[in-house]
């Protein structure tokens, strides 16, 4: 069983297109976390949050905790943008439970 | 500004060998963790830690050995290696759920093959 799930699981955009990336998951938590994974392996934390919306730049994640949804948005994407996006979510219990992950591909 | 350091990048062992993956973080936090990703998987964790001198079980944690001696470091080893233990390793640390709820942060991975 899957705690997290992704979709979709590949994604190719022609730059400037507006992207979502969605979440869902099935435990209670406390918070939720997008990370991003470049082709050469290193993983960073966009986002966390635990309600409502947080903006970074070209990045927009939210969440709806009653429908245990989230949605990573990116405005004018980007080549630069081309990552595999993580969705995660922690609880209580200092467990973290990973989606499989979205892979991007933005074509100039 | 390293951040959380893991060495080695890149190895290969032969199956039975054993070796140890270390973790090095200089943003004094508390918890660490190991997480292994394999092909079509989430990140799955092996061992985690709280603090130093703790040590906890993840989600895999068979065929593998942690220790926690001081608060920057968290070592991972692998006893005797398996070709099921070929997979990328990585670290991560923060200052934990119920502290800050702050998030995780990664190091580059290790690959490692098990011949």
């Amino acid at each position: 069983k899957n705690e997290v799930e992704q979709s979709p699981q590949n994604l190719t955009a022609q730059e400037g297109e507006f992207i979502t990336i969605n979440c869902s998951y099935s435990v209670g938590i406390s918070a939720l976390h997008w990370l991003q994974q470049h082709p050469g392996g290193g993983i960073v934390s966009l986002f966390m949050l635990s309600s409502g919306k947080k903006k970074h730049g070209r990045l927009i994640a939210t969440i709806n905790i009653q429908e245990k949804h989230s949605s990573l948005h990116i405005t004018a994407s980007h080549p630069r943008d081309s990552a595999v996006y993580i969705c995660a979510v922690s609880n209580t219990g200092n467990q973290f439970y990973f989606g499989t992950g979205t892979s991007l591909t933005v074509i100039p | 500004n390293a951040g959380v350091t893991q060495t080695p990048k890149f190895r290969v062992l032969k199956t039975g060998q054993s070796m140890t993956l270390l973790c090095a973080q200089d943003m004094n936090h508390e918890y660490m963790y190991w997480y292994r990703q394999d092909p079509g998987m989430g990140l799955r964790l092996i061992h985690y830690s709280v603090g130093e001198g703790t040590t906890a079980k993840g989600e895999v944690p068979d065929g593998y050995n942690v220790s926690r001696l001081k608060k920057q470091n968290f070592l991972l080893g692998l006893e005797s290696a398996a070709p099921s233990q070929t997979s990328v390793y990585f670290c991560a640390s923060g200052r934990g759920i119920l502290v800050s709820n702050q998030p995780q942060h990664f190091g580059d991975g290790t690959r490692l093959s098990i011949l």
